[in-house]
């Protein structure tokens, strides 16, 4: 079975700063990895995904993502956060067998406030 | 185009009632899966259907259930509503097949159960 664990829950920081939320999943087949992030009221949006190939993933926003297959890691980053950046943020895994066992597990989630 | 559209936005019912969500996925889609969001558990999956058939299932009780019709559309059942069934139940469809896992998310739909 799979599991992720987000480990922190709640991450303040000021504008401008970086951030990094941290995630770390566990599986006994190769994974595809994903960071959604959710505002208030709001369905799940995709951020970023790692399926194959380099192992640093980048999102339109400036966030990254790399993957550590040694460590089971999955950390997001951001160099330099906006207020905008205000959300909850979840952290995926869906095993590689996708097509017939397509399904998403995810972590606790992560709130991540941005504060002027 | 289109996004994934779930109806309604919110939903509040009695104990003991049973209650249908509704589900479109993106035009093409052929997957649609449900998950549960609650406060203390977080995210939880439900099932995926794909071509009208569930390929995978969650660990939750018989009272949930869903369907896939032949346009994609799907609708989730809830029988004998309980209080702990309050929550965001969000829809989301991909292409479902090799490498087209991405999920896209409608926006949930918000049941209260009173």
């Amino acid at each position: 079975a799979q599991s992720v664990t987000q480990l922190d829950s709640q991450v303040p920081v000021f504008e401008e700063a970086p951030v990094e939320l941290r995630c770390n999943y566990s599986s006994s087949v190769s994974v595809y990895l994903f960071w959604y992030v959710q505002y208030p009221n709001q369905g799940l949006q995709l951020l970023l995904k790692y399926l194959s190939g380099s192992t640093l993933v980048e999102s339109i926003n400036g966030f990254e993502a790399e993957f550590n297959k040694s460590q089971t890691s999955f950390h997001l980053r951001k160099p330099s956060v906006h207020i905008s950046d205000t959300a909850e943020y979840f952290c995926a895994v869906s095993d590689r067998g996708g097509g017939s066992n397509y399904k998403l597990t995810f972590g606790k989630g992560t709130l991540l406030t941005v504060n002027p | 185009k289109a996004g994934v559209t779930q109806t309604p936005r919110y939903l509040i019912k009695t104990r003991g009632q049973q209650v249908t969500l509704s589900c479109s996925p993106i035009s093409g889609h052929r997957s649609v899966s449900w998950y549960q969001q609650t406060p203390g558990q977080g995210l939880q999956f439900l099932f995926e259907y794909f071509s009208e058939t569930q390929r995978n299932k969650g660990n939750f009780p018989g009272r949930f259930s869903g369907r896939q019709f032949s346009n994609s559309r799907s609708e989730m059942n809830v029988s004998t509503l309980e209080l702990g069934d309050s929550a965001l139940y969000l829809c989301a469809s991909s292409l479902g097949t090799g490498w087209n896992t991405e999920a896209f998310f409608g926006q949930g739909t918000r049941l209260t159960v009173v």
